[in-house]
C-alpha cells in the first residue's frame, strides 16, 4: 500500500531532551517536506527536501533539523525542544515535475514539550 | 507575498449544500487544489483545478475558478456527516517549485444531523 508512515504517533517530552521523528514513504517520490499545524495557524512549512542529499528551509525552519540520506527518508530532529514547538507535525512526499502533483501526507506526530 | 485566505468555520444541515470560499494572492499559480483533513487524520487531496479552468465537477464537489477576482471556491452538493473535516485551499506560487504548497488557514465544516 502507497503511504507515508511517521514515527512516533504522539510523543510526551522535557524540554532540551533531543528527539527525532521519521518519516518514510514508500512510492519512490523525489519531494519530502515536514509541516506544522497549530490552531488557528494552519499549515506551516518547517524544511523540505528535492531530492537526496537537497534540503532547504521552510516558513518556520528555526529549531528543526532534518537529512536526506536516502530517498525514502525524511528523519525531523529536535535537538533542544522548547514548549513553543509542541504541535502537530505532518511529513508529506510527492513527485516533481508531473502533472499536479498530488502531496501524500503521513497521519500526524502529536508531540508535547513541557 | 503569497497568501490564501479562507474562513475558518462553516456550519450547515445535513442534505444542505456547503460552499467553502478561498482567495489567493498569487495569480500565476498554475494549478489550485483543496484538500481535506479528517478528525485525527492527515491531508488528503479532495480535488484540484488547473489554472485555465473556470469550473469543475466530481459528483457531490463543484470547484469554481475566478482568476479575474483571484476567488477559488469548493461546493459539496448533499452534504452528509461524513463530510465533517477541515478543508484546506492551497496554491503552489510563481517561481515556487512544485512541492511547495502555501495552504490556507483550512475551514473547519461542522455537519449537522
Amino acid at each position: 500500500e502507497a503511504q507515508v508512515t511517521q514515527n512516533p504517533r504522539y510523543l510526551i517530552t522535557v524540554t532540551g531532551k533531543k528527539l527525532t521523528v521519521t518519516c518514510s514513504q514508500n512510492m519512490n517520490h523525489e519531494y519530502m517536506s515536514w509541516y506544522r499545524q497549530d490552531p488557528g495557524l494552519g499549515l506551516r512549512q518547517i524544511y523540505y527536501s528535492m531530492n537526496v542529499e537537497v534540503t532547504d528551509k521552510g516558513d518556520v525552519p528555526e529549531g528543526y533539523k532534518v537529512s536526506r540520506k536516502e530517498k525514502r527518508n525524511f528523519p525531523l530532529i529536535l535537538e533542544s525542544p522548547s514548549p513553543n514547538q509542541t504541535s502537530l507535525y505532518f511529513c508529506a512526499s510527492s513527485f516533481l515535475g508531473g502533472d499536479y502533483n498530488e502531496q501524500f501526507f503521513g497521519p500526524g506526530t502529536r508531540l508535547t514539550v513541557l | 507575498g503569497e497568501d490564501v485566505e479562507q474562513s475558518l468555520f462553516l456550519s450547515v444541515r445535513e442534505g444542505d449544500s456547503s460552499v467553502i470560499n478561498c482567495t489567493y494572492t498569487d495569480s500565476s499559480s498554475t494549478y489550485l487544489y483543496w484538500y481535506k483533513q479528517e478528525p485525527g487524520a492527515g491531508l488528503q487531496l479532495l480535488t484540484y483545478i488547473f489554472s485555465n479552468m473556470d469550473m469543475k465537477q466530481d459528483q457531490r464537489l463543484t470547484v469554481l475558478l475566478n482568476k479575474k477576482d483571484k476567488h477559488l471556491s469548493l461546493r459539496i452538493a448533499d452534504t452528509q456527516t461524513g463530510d465533517s473535516a477541515i478543508y484546506f485551499c492551497a496554491e503552489i506560487p510563481y517561481g515556487g517549485s512544485q512541492g511547495n504548497l502555501i495552504f490556507g488557514k483550512g475551514t473547519k465544516l461542522s455537519v449537522k444531523p
